[in-house]
């Protein structure tokens, strides 16, 4: 069985960027989309967008456009997102999980512990 | 301001059962399938419901979702202490916002 293993919890300043991994143990995302989810305190879930690893294509709503970026290391099966310019709003956890297919409309059925991210000056 | 739109909170007691409703559009909810998430407090997400009204292995079939035109719901009958948490519809969109757009979320209170 497929689990998601994310990195630790960081400590960022405003204006400066966070880098969170998430790593497929026991199986891979070969054939399988993975989107990065995040939820601020008290506050519900907000997509940040996702990865098609098999054709390394990312997508993102436009309000993180330009300010988040999506990769895929398929021999590695872990997928990074990297979040720049960051704000106190931007303080939240941060899940990332594997869809049941190749594409977002598959529900997401693999979640990753989550990782805090703190932004505080 | 959640895509999909959601009732903040929604209760029942023990045994009985309760509706949990999903507005969204035609971009949305109205040409594509419904997922419905599961969060228990102080945990990850758990996918309750696919597909509209798919089960994954393992989730009982106390709870069953449904679509129709640009609403979708989830139904859970015999409520029970640990169904207690928050409840997220989500859909793709071919939109600026998505492709992934999620409800605001709705607390159930099991009294």
């Amino acid at each position: 069985q497929v689990q998601l293993v994310q990195s630790g919890a960081e400590v960022k300043k405003p204006g400066s960027s966070v880098n969170v991994s998430c790593k497929a143990s026991g199986g891979t995302f070969s054939n399988y989309a993975v989107s990065w989810v995040r939820q601020a305190p008290g506050q519900g879930l907000e997509w940040l967008g996702g990865i098609i690893p098999i054709l390394d294509t990312a997508h993102y709503p436009q309000v993180f456009q330009g300010r988040i970026t999506i990769t895929a290391d398929k021999f590695t099966s872990t997928v990074y997102m990297y979040l720049s310019s960051l704000r106190s709003e931007d303080t939240a956890i941060y899940y990332c999980a594997r869809l049941q297919g190749s594409y977002y409309y598959y529900g997401m059925d693999v979640w990753g512990q989550g990782t805090t991210v703190t932004v505080s000056s | 301001q959640s895509v999909l739109t959601q009732p903040p909170s929604a209760s029942g007691t023990p045994g009985q059962g309760v509706t949990i409703s999903c507005s969204g559009s035609s971009s949305n909810i109205g040409t594509n399938t419904v997922n419905w998430y599961q969060q228990l407090p102080g945990a990850a997400p758990k996918l309750l419901i696919y597909g509209n009204h798919q089960r994954p292995s393992g989730v009982p079939d106390r709870f069953s979702g449904s679509k129709s035109g640009t609403s979708a719901s989830l139904a859970i009958s015999g409520l029970q202490s640990g169904d207690e948490a928050d409840y997220y519809c989500a859909a793709w969109e071919d939109s600026i916002n998505g492709p992934v757009v999620f409800g605001g979320g709705t607390k159930l209170t099991v009294l």
